[in-house]
């Protein structure tokens, strides 16, 4: 079983909808967690960060995690057609030396 | 705009030849991380470099590949020989950590990839 698991998808939308991408993790040691979004042929770049429980807002973006239930998420609102790309979730342990990724939830918004 | 930068952007090669991938830090930044992408497997870490110093290779099947950092602005990953099963796109990303856990920035920035297919 890997570390972290996430739907690949693919999750198709019409813009304007909210989307919520998950991600399940089994290491409890997992203190660190991260949304990176990746557009197609390129590198992921680094969305949110948040660190333990709680949630976090950035403009149409909010990241929330459940440590209880080992299971975190990122909302869109009010998704547009620049949204289309592929999100990954990413996770540090508390030791704080390596980054763990799920391996990506395909996301296309339709005009 | 500092960004990562990762030489070639494309490379076929054939089974059994070398192919050594290049990157360059952004300038400044500590930490180097090399990743493999698939389909299948999703980004699986490599090699992860502090300092120039290697931290973690054991994603790394240590016959065939090898990742070095002979000076603070570049970063290689060979793999000798080559086989069909390491086609891939490979990413090299950099960051700044701090010695403990909450020293540092855990932000990585990655490069734009090498899409290697070994026929």
């Amino acid at each position: 079983q890997k570390e972290v698991e996430q739907d690949p998808g693919p999750l198709s939308v019409p813009e304007g909808a909210i989307v919520s991408l998950n991600c399940t993790y089994s290491n409890s040691a997992f203190q660190y967690f991260m949304w990176y979004r990746q557009y197609s042929r390129k590198g992921p770049e680094l969305l949110m960060y948040t660190y333990s429980s709680g949630n976090k807002e950035d403009g149409r973006f909010t990241a929330q995690v459940d440590k209880s239930s080992k299971y975190i998420s990122l909302f869109i609102r009010d998704s547009q057609p620049s949204d289309s790309a592929t999100y990954l979730c990413a996770m540090i342990p508390n030791t704080g030396n390596q980054f763990y990724f799920g391996t990506g939830t395909s996301l296309t918004v339709i005009p | 705009d500092a960004r990562v930068t990762q030489t070639p952007r494309h490379k076929v090669t054939e089974m059994g030849q070398e192919v050594t991938m290049r990157c360059q830090p952004i300038l400044g930044h500590n930490t180097v991380f090399w990743y493999r992408q698939t389909m299948m497997q999703g980004l699986e870490l490599l090699a992860y470099f502090r300092n120039r110093a290697p931290l973690d290779d054991s994603g790394m099947p240590k016959d065939r590949f090898s990742a070095e950092m002979p000076d603070a602005t570049l970063a290689t990953l060979k793999i000798q020989p080559s086989e069909p099963r390491d086609s891939a796109v490979y990413f090299c990303a950099s960051g700044n950590k701090g010695g403990s856990v909450a020293g540092g920035s855990y932000e990585q920035y990655f490069g734009p990839g090498t899409r290697l297919t070994v026929t």
